[in-house]
C-alpha cells in the first residue's frame, strides 16, 4: 500500500520568507510525528499529533514553527520568517495508534539562502 | 548525557564478516527499543523491533539488555547492501509514542 508521502521534495526559499510543508500519512494511521534532521545529525523531534488529543508541541524550536492537522489525516508544517539555521530535511512518521514503530516519508529538504 | 548513545562509526568490515553494535540509553524507564536502518539521502527505514528475549531476523539479531541499558545488533555474514547508518531508537516512557533516536553507527561493507 501507500506510503508516508511528503511534499515538496526540495525546497529553496530566501531568508525570511515563510515555508510549508505537507505530509500525508498512511491511511488508517492516526499518529503523525514530524521531525528534523540536520546535515550529519540525529533526528530531532518536532510536534506529535494523535487523534483528536492536543498536539506535543514540544521540541518545536521556536514560535516561527507551527504545525497543524486536519481531519486526522494532512498534516502542514509552517515555519515562518525561515533563518538559515532552519535548512535541513523535515522529516514525517506516522504510525497505528498504540503502536510504536514508526513509518517515514522521504523528507523535505529545505533550504534557506 | 545523551538519552540514546551510540559509536558514530565508521565500521568498514569485509563482505562476510559478523560486526556488533552496541547503544545506551539514559532513561530506565524506557518501554519501546528499535533499530532503524537509513541509507545516505533517504529517510530512515525500521529494520527491527527489540524484544527482551532478544530477537533474531535473518542475519540480523538484536538483544536488550535492561539491567545496563544497553541495546545491540549483530549482524551476520554481512553484504554490500548492509552499508548504511544504523540509528538505536528508543520509546520514551509515558506514552506519547514518541521515540528518540540516537545520531547513528555508519557501516561499511568492503569487498
Amino acid at each position: 500500500g501507500a506510503g508516508v508521502s511528503q511534499s515538496p521534495s526540495n525546497k529553496v526559499t530566501e531568508k525570511g520568507k515563510d515555508v510549508e510543508l505537507r505530509c500525508d500519512p498512511i491511511s488508517g494511521h492516526t499518529a503523525l510525528y514530524w521531525y528534523r534532521q540536520s546535515l550529519g545529525q540525529g533526528l530531532e523531534f518536532l510536534i506529535y499529533f494523535q487523534g483528536n488529543s492536543a498536539p506535543d508541541k514540544s521540541g518545536l524550536p521556536s514560535d516561527r514553527f507551527s504545525a497543524e492537522r486536519t481531519g486526522g489525516s494532512v498534516s502542514t508544517l509552517t515555519i515562518q520568517r525561515t533563518q538559515q539555521e532552519d535548512s535541513a530535511v523535515y522529516l514525517c512518521a506516522s504510525s497505528v495508534a498504540a503502536a510504536y514503530e514508526q513509518y517515514f516519508g522521504p523528507g523535505t529538504r529545505l533550504t534557506v539562502t | 548525557r545523551k538519552e540514546v548513545e551510540q559509536d558514530p562509526g565508521p565500521f568498514n568490515v569485509p563482505e562476510g564478516a559478523t560486526v556488533a553494535f552496541n547503544c545506551t540509553y539514559s532513561n530506565s524507564a524506557s518501554q519501546s527499543f528499535f533499530w532503524y536502518r537509513q541509507d545516505c539521502r533517504k529517510e530512515p527505514k525500521l529494520l527491527m523491533s527489540v524484544y527482551s528475549s532478544g530477537n533474531e531476523d535473518g542475519r540480523f539479531t538484536a538483544q536488550l539488555n535492561r539491567a545496563s541499558q544497553y541495546i545491540s545488533l549483530l549482524i551476520r555474514d554481512s553484504k554490500l547492501s548492509d552499508s548504511a547508518t544504523y540509528l538505536c531508537v528508543v520509546g520514551r516512557p509515558g506514552g506519547g509514542n514518541k521515540l528518540t533516536f540516537g545520531t547513528g553507527t555508519q557501516l561499511k561493507v568492503e569487498l
